[in-house]
Parts: structure tokens; sequence; C-alpha cells
């Protein structure tokens, strides 16, 4: 069964470093969404990625936060600043429209 | 407007129990509402979703239950066993946009 993959599953950073969470989403999905979770509390939405571009931001996709395509596989969340209070799960997900499978996350935490 | 509000925040049923996991929403434009289950440290897994033309959907031992009137939606697990016991969320979206997910609610069944 086809199934969403997220590396690094954990990544440790310094406050101001840049990171590059990475997802391959399913093959024939055409709908890619970022999430994150911070610990104990509710899944929320990020940035959702549409025919290669944003289709829609949340208020915490600021500036420091960017989605990429690189090639016709992988799904990329940069962080350029990493700050402590983007300590959390992050979720890739894909989708042929209304449905959305999840990956396994990335923790990320900043120290 | 955007909220999905869940209940309860933790219930505990005994092995054969049917745990019954409620959410409200306000936004009359969601159209597809999803109900996740996540077990600790993986991501959240798609379990079963209605669409607001049908008030009842079965998979299984798990079933929706809606009421558009209302705005609610519930879900029943019957006989629920121990390795029900996770994290669900509901959730809904519009359009096949993104998820708005409801606060949890953590699952313990007891053998």
């Amino acid at each position: 069964e086809p199934e969403v993959t997220q590396t690094p599953s954990h990544q440790v950073t310094q406050m101001g470093q840049e990171v590059i969470l990475r997802c391959v989403p399913i093959s024939n999905h055409l709908y890619f969404y970022w999430y994150r979770q911070i610990l104990g509390q509710k899944v929320e939405f990020l940035v959702s990625f549409y025919n290669n571009e944003i289709s829609e931001k949340s208020e915490i996709f600021d500036d420091q936060f960017s989605v990429e395509r690189p090639d016709g596989s992988n799904f990329t969340l940069k962080i350029r600043s990493t700050k402590l209070e983007d300590s959390a799960m992050y979720f890739c997900a894909s989708g042929a429209f209304y449905e959305q499978y999840f990956g396994p996350g990335t923790r990320l935490t900043v120290t | 407007q955007q909220q999905v509000k869940q209940s309860p925040q933790s219930l505990i049923v005994q092995k054969g129990g049917i745990p019954i996991i409620n959410c409200a929403y306000e936004n009359t434009a969601f159209d597809y509402f999803p109900w996740y289950q996540q077990f600790p440290g993986k991501g959240p897994a798609l379990l079963i979703a209605i669409r607001p033309d049908v008030s009842e959907k079965k998979e299984g031992r798990f079933t929706i239950s809606f009421n558009k009137s209302a705005k609610q939606f519930s879900l029943h697990i019957m006989d629920s066993q121990p390795g029900d016991s996770a994290t669900y969320f509901c959730a809904a979206s519009k359009g096949g946009n993104k998820l708005v997910f409801g606060a949890g609610t953590i699952l313990r069944v007891k053998s």
C-alpha cells in the first residue's frame, strides 16, 4: 500500500539555524500539505500546495517558511531561521482531492 | 467559525464497549468530515470519512453519524479492543482544502 514518507524522523537544531524537512508524497496525488502538531495539542494546518504553487497558507506560515517541490517526487518545507517555538512534529500529507494521507512526521527540536 | 469542537478530552471504556466521540462545527461550507486515529509517535491515519449528503457511514467496527441540521458528527467504535487505544481526531474541510482538526480524544480501552 503506498504511503507518505518523511525524512528525517528527528531533527535537532539550534535557534537561528535553517532546517529542511523532506517528504515523498504518494505518487499519483496532486495535493500536498504541511501540518504541525505541538506536543499534546491538535494538528494545525501550515500550507497547501497544488499545481506547483501555494494554494493556501495559515498565519503560522510566515516569511520564515517556504515550500518547494524540487522534482517530481519530493516536497520540502524549509524554515529559514528556527525559533524555540518551532519545536513540534511536522507532518506532510498528500491527497487526490478530499482524502489526505499523512506521513509519520519529523520531530523538530530547536534548542 | 473555522473551529471544530471535540469532546470528550479523554475516555475510558471496557473491552467490548462502544466509545462515542462527538464533534461540532460552525462553518456550513464544510463538506468533508474525516476521523483520524493517531498512535504515540506516529502520524494521523485516516480511519473513516463522511460527506454531508448521508447521515451514517460504517466501515468495519467504525461508524460515523452525521447530523447536518445540528452541525454535529460523531464516531462510534463497536466492540472496542485494547488495540483501539489511541488519540482520535475529527476534522473538517471545504472542497478538499485544509483540514481543520478538533482537539483530540484520548481513548483507552481496558482489557
